[in-house]
């Protein structure tokens, strides 16, 4: 079945360091969705990326899907400790109904 | 717009009881999902349904029943509560499988079998 595989599972980083979090896909991916889970809340949407080789910005975030439409990554431009939390990323494979997320990057950052 | 609302938000349960976590939203969303999330393990599909009637199996389906006879609302029940089944447990809907397709969760239940 469809897996999607992220790393890392954990990432400290000194506040003002970036940090990126990779997503894999075994299988070819209709659309890549990336969420944002806060400790002790629920995760919450960020941001999807539907074409091959789309890259797309917020703020200090910058999303990539790529060519082959199997990967994705997040990077964080110089984190502040409001980025504290666990990024998912999630998939559906071409034609599946089925939402499969990554198992997450937990992210801690250090004042 | 209360959005997604789960019910209970914590439980404790004995092994072999059952019980039913209610999942409802009011925004006319056709796909509905149930999720739990385990230490280490991310979020894995219970359950899903993209429309009133029409539910499907996900990745950890055993132990979980689901129906679906409203567009709002997606309960999800245990038949006999197993300690394996401590969990949190995120229901989540969306609008479609097509266009704008962004998972809504609910708050979240925390069940504690003992």
């Amino acid at each position: 079945g469809q897996q999607v595989m992220q790393i890392p599972q954990y990432q400290h980083v000194q506040e003002g360091e970036d940090f990126t979090t990779y997503c894999n896909s075994s299988t070819t991916l209709s659309n890549i969705q990336w969420y944002k889970q806060r400790p002790g809340g629920h995760p919450v949407f960020l941001i999807q990326l539907v074409k091959s080789g789309e890259v797309k910005k917020q703020k200090r975030l910058t999303f990539q899907f790529g060519e082959a439409k199997k990967n994705s990554s997040l990077h964080i431009t110089a984190t502040q400790t409001t980025d504290v939390g666990t990024y998912f990323c999630a998939g559906r494979q071409g034609g599946s109904e089925k939402l499969v997320f990554g198992k997450g990057t937990k992210l801690t950052v250090n004042p | 717009n209360a959005g997604v609302t789960q019910t209970p938000k914590f439980q404790v349960l004995k092994t072999g009881q059952s019980m039913t976590l209610q999942c409802a939203q009011d925004m006319n969303h056709e796909y509905m999902s149930w999720y739990r999330q385990d230490p280490g393990m991310g979020l894995r599909l219970i359950h899903y349904s993209v429309g009133a009637g029409i539910t499907d199996q996900g990745e950890v389906p055993n132990g979980y029943n689901v129906s679906r006879s409203t567009t709002e609302d997606f309960p999800l029940r245990l038949l006999s509560a197993a300690p394996s089944q401590t969990s949190v447990y995120f229901c989540a809907s969306s609008y479609s499988m097509v266009g704008p397709t962004e998972a809504f969760f609910g708050q979240g239940t925390r069940l504690t079998v003992v």
